[in-house]
This record gives structure tokens, sequence and C-alpha cells, in this order.
């Protein structure tokens, strides 16, 4: 079965801190992983994904899929960044075109 | 606004009603998803088309829910004799067919009561 799992639904932490957004998934084969992101008022947008191997807004993400993890990564957290983060995994066969959202983690980060 | 547009934005409804929910999507964009997000959780795939063609339905979808693409274009979403566990967040999204990205709407936020 396809499964994201994020195991924090909140995680805050102070300006200047790093922050790390937890992302597990269930998947044979290799996945294709991206992460969301949706600040207060705003729709939901894309982050990054684990293909282009970039930096978002500091952000980065590794696939460990010896672990099967994808997690979220920022050295140095700003008040800008808090918002509401979803890992989603991209559906394969059958599910194709369908992405599998993990139930979010709302980082907050406090001046 | 050039993003992918959703109408209403809210919709409350009695239950028993039916309602009904439009999406734009962007406009080179073939693909066209729907997802509902109830509070909590992430969104959860309902069903897509590329142009005209619905590809893909989830088990969520049951039988009073149904959506369409006539042309193409915009997609409508209609649930029949709505339930109080209908109420939740609808999102639409698009993406061209080579497009890792899809692109959400704002969503239409549905309450039955």
């Amino acid at each position: 079965a396809q499964r994201v799992t994020q195991p924090e639904k909140l995680l805050s932490v102070f300006k200047g801190a790093p922050v790390e957004l937890k992302c597990n998934y269930s998947y044979s084969g290799s996945p294709e992983l991206f992460w969301y992101v949706q600040y207060s008022r705003q729709r939901l947008q894309l982050l990054l994904r684990h293909i282009s191997r970039e930096s978002i807004k500091g952000f980065t993400a590794d696939l460990n899929k010896g672990e099967t993890s994808f997690h979220l990564k920022k050295p140095f957290a700003q008040e800008e960044d808090s918002a509401m983060y979803y890992c989603a995994l991209k559906g394969r066969g059958s599910t194709l075109g369908r992405l599998y959202f993990g139930r979010g983690t709302q980082l907050t980060v406090w001046p | 606004d050039t993003g992918v547009s959703q109408n209403p934005r809210h919709k409350i409804t009695k239950r028993g009603q039916n309602v009904t929910f439009r999406c734009d999507p962007i406009s080179e964009h073939n693909r066209l998803y729907w997802y509902r997000q109830t509070l909590g959780q992430g969104p959860e795939f309902l069903t897509y088309f590329q142009n005209e063609a619905q590809l893909e339905k989830s088990r969520l979808l049951s039988d009073r829910f149904s959506a369409e693409r006539p042309k193409g274009s915009f997609s409508t979403l209609e649930i029949q004799r709505t339930e109080q566990g209908d109420s939740a967040m609808y999102l639409c999204a698009s993406t061209k067919d080579t497009s890792y990205e899809q692109y959400f709407g704002p969503g239409t936020r549905l309450t039955v009561t």
C-alpha cells in the first residue's frame, strides 16, 4: 500500500534554530516524493520535489530509501516559514494520477 | 489571476440537498484533479481527468458523487443527497501531462447542517 506518514502534527522552533519536518513513506520501488506548503490564507503550493534535488527558500529534503524517509530540513528557521507542510507521494500503476498526502505538520517559528 | 479557480468558495447546505462545485484549471493544463480535505488531515484523492476522460476514481467517491469535465476545460463535482460527513474542503488541482507539479485552487468549503 502507498502511504505517507507525518508523525508530528505540530512543531515549534525559535527563529534561527534548525528545523526538521519528518516524513516516512510506504512504497515498493522508486518513489516520487514532494513537499507542499500552505501559508496562512493561501492555497497549497509545491515547495520542492526530490527529483530536482534543489533547495527552495533554504529548505532541502533528501530521499533515504533505506529508512523510507523524506525529511524536510532548514538550518536556520525564519518567522515567514510558519505554515502547514504536507509530504506527498505520487501514485504508480493504476493510481499514477494521484498524490498521496500525509496529514501535515503545522510549523510555528517564534521570534 | 491565471491560477486555478474554484466556485463557490463556501457552501452551506442542509442534509439531503444536492450541491455542485466548479473548478476552472489553468488554461493549458489538460489534467484536472479533485481532492477532499477534512479537518486535521491532508488532501485525499477523489478523481482525475485527462482532457474530458475521467481516468481514475477513488473508492472515496461513492455513488452520490459525480464529476464531469465535458469539454476538457472546467470541471464540476456534484454531491447528491448530502450527508454531514461530506463536510470538508474540496480542492481542485491541475497540471500539464509532463509536469510533476499539481497547481491547486483555493478550495470550496462545504458545510452540511
